[in-house]
């Protein structure tokens, strides 16, 4: 199985700051087809998880151009440009790679 | 709009059986795979296994954690996918999600509100 480990574990942060959450996995994403198969994922208290970003840097539908991803291989990093107080919650990288898909621990982000 | 609701959550005592349903609206069912996740009380998400639709033969997948106890199907007649847990473990006590998205069997676009599976004496 692969598997992937996020850091940091919690993250406090301030509105209108910019915030960045790592995820990292044991072997690489980088699929023949050129596409590094990293999700991130966001689930607020009390919610269920969201798609934030697929294929490592595809902002999901509906989702604030504040969220950014990148990396490819085995390195990825998610990027909030400026935090917003609605974007508090735990922050899942998953891979989609191949069966069974793993999840990162979580970040847990909260304003400081 | 898109909707996943899961249902027949339980307090169910370990070695018992349990079925969860997963009612959808506002896409074509049968064009997609369903998923299912679950959370165990304050911990991160755990993927369950899959289904996929008729015309990739209902394929299914499923975590070892899970597999010859937990069985997927799905009746698109009825825009409902089942999770049937057999043999329960404390373990799987969790909240339990579908989920599913347009785009591959693998990406998560619509996800239901869970159903929470108790599993004890």
């Amino acid at each position: 199985d692969i598997v992937v480990s996020q850091s940091p574990l919690s993250l406090p942060v301030t509105p209108g700051e910019p915030a960045s959450i790592s995820c990292r996995s044991s072997q690489s994403l980088l699929h023949s087809n050129g596409h590094s198969y990293l999700d991130w994922y966001l689930q607020k208290p009390g919610q269920s998880p969201q798609l934030l970003i697929y294929l490592a840097s595809n902002r999901a539908p509906g989702v604030p151009d504040r969220f950014s991803g990148s990396g490819s291989g085995t390195d990825f990093t998610l990027r909030i440009s400026r935090v917003e107080a609605e974007d508090v919650g735990v922050y899942y990288c998953m891979q989609s790679l191949q069966p069974p898909l793993t999840f990162g621990g979580g970040t847990k982000v909260d304003i400081k | 709009e898109v909707r996943l609701v899961e249902s027949g959550g339980a307090w169910v005592q370990p070695g018992r059986s349990l079925r969860l349903s997963c009612k959808t609206s506002g896409f074509t069912f049968g064009d997609l795979a369903m998923t299912w996740f679950r959370q165990a009380p304050g911990k991160g998400l755990e993927w369950v296994g899959f289904i996929r639709s008729k015309l990739h033969d209902e394929t299914t997948g499923y975590a070892a954690s899970v597999r010859g106890r937990f069985t997927f199907s799905r009746d698109d007649s009825r825009d409902t996918a089942y999770l049937q847990m057999n043999s329960l473990k404390r373990e799987d006590t969790a909240v339990y999600y579908c989920a599913t998205g347009p785009i591959s069997w693998y990406t998560f676009h619509y996800w239901g509100r869970g159903t929470l599976v108790t599993v004890s004496s």
